[in-house]
């Protein structure tokens, strides 16, 4: 099993322009999150999915979309970055047991 | 609202010496709770969690935390430290909301480990 992917790892944008977070599991996993990393900040989550079908707003939602249109996929846009959307993004998911977590590798991305 | 304290964002310690981590909770009830270990330009890994029964618990890699109610901490040991032990270390709880697995972390403990 791969667990979580994430595509890409690494990303540079310009302000204003766009672009989309893949974010896949095959572990059969409801639950499906997007988190940012930012030094001395921690973990700060996104959006998140209970289901295919479904998302929801985290903490800090504004600037960014998800969809989940299959259950295995969960996409982050960003339509128009700025840059302090600069960070690091992690996908995570979590099944039957719902409060362990799995995390994928990370994207990078920077916003000039 | 519920929130997490990592008391030292860098820890420094000699191979072979203990290592302590620690972590602070707000809580109006018993939260769940968590260790994460993050190596260089790699996702977070579960190291060890809390739910119920055993106060002390034990994780990968030797490390083990102990759950202590009246003073709302968690905090991570490890008796011998270990090169390959240099990583960050993020504390996290899941308030029991009866909702979806919301997951709040601590700012995050980065650990060195020197000869």
């Amino acid at each position: 099993n791969a667990g979580v992917t994430q595509t890409p790892k690494f990303r540079v944008l310009k302000t204003g322009q766009s672009m989309t977070l893949l974010c896949a599991q095959d572990m059969n996993h409801e639950y499906m999150y997007w988190y940012r990393q930012d030094p001395g900040m921690g973990l700060r989550l996104i959006h998140y999915s209970v289901g295919e079908g479904t998302t929801a707003k985290g903490e800090v939602p504004d600037g960014y979309n998800v969809s989940r249109l299959k259950k295995q996929n969960f996409l982050l846009g960003l339509e128009s970055a700025a840059p302090s959307q600069t960070s690091v993004y992690f996908c995570a998911s979590s099944g039957d047991t719902p409060y362990e977590q799995y995390f994928g590798p990370g994207t990078r991305l920077t916003v000039t | 609202a519920q929130s997490v304290t990592q008391l030292g964002s860098h820890v420094s310690v000699s191979e072979g010496a203990l290592v302590l981590l620690r972590c602070n909770y707000s809580s109006s009830v018993p939260p769940y709770l968590f260790w994460y270990v993050q190596y260089p330009n790699q996702g977070l890994q579960l190291l060890l969690k809390y739910t119920t029964g055993a106060t002390l618990v034990k994780g990968i890699n030797g490390f083990e935390a102990e759950f202590k109610k009246s003073e709302t901490s968690f905090h991570l040991t490890k008796p011998s430290a270990h090169m390959s032990d240099a990583a960050e270390y993020f504390c996290a709880v899941s308030p029991f909301s009866g909702g979806y697995n919301k997951l709040i972390f601590g700012a995050g403990t980065r650990l060195a480990v020197h000869p």
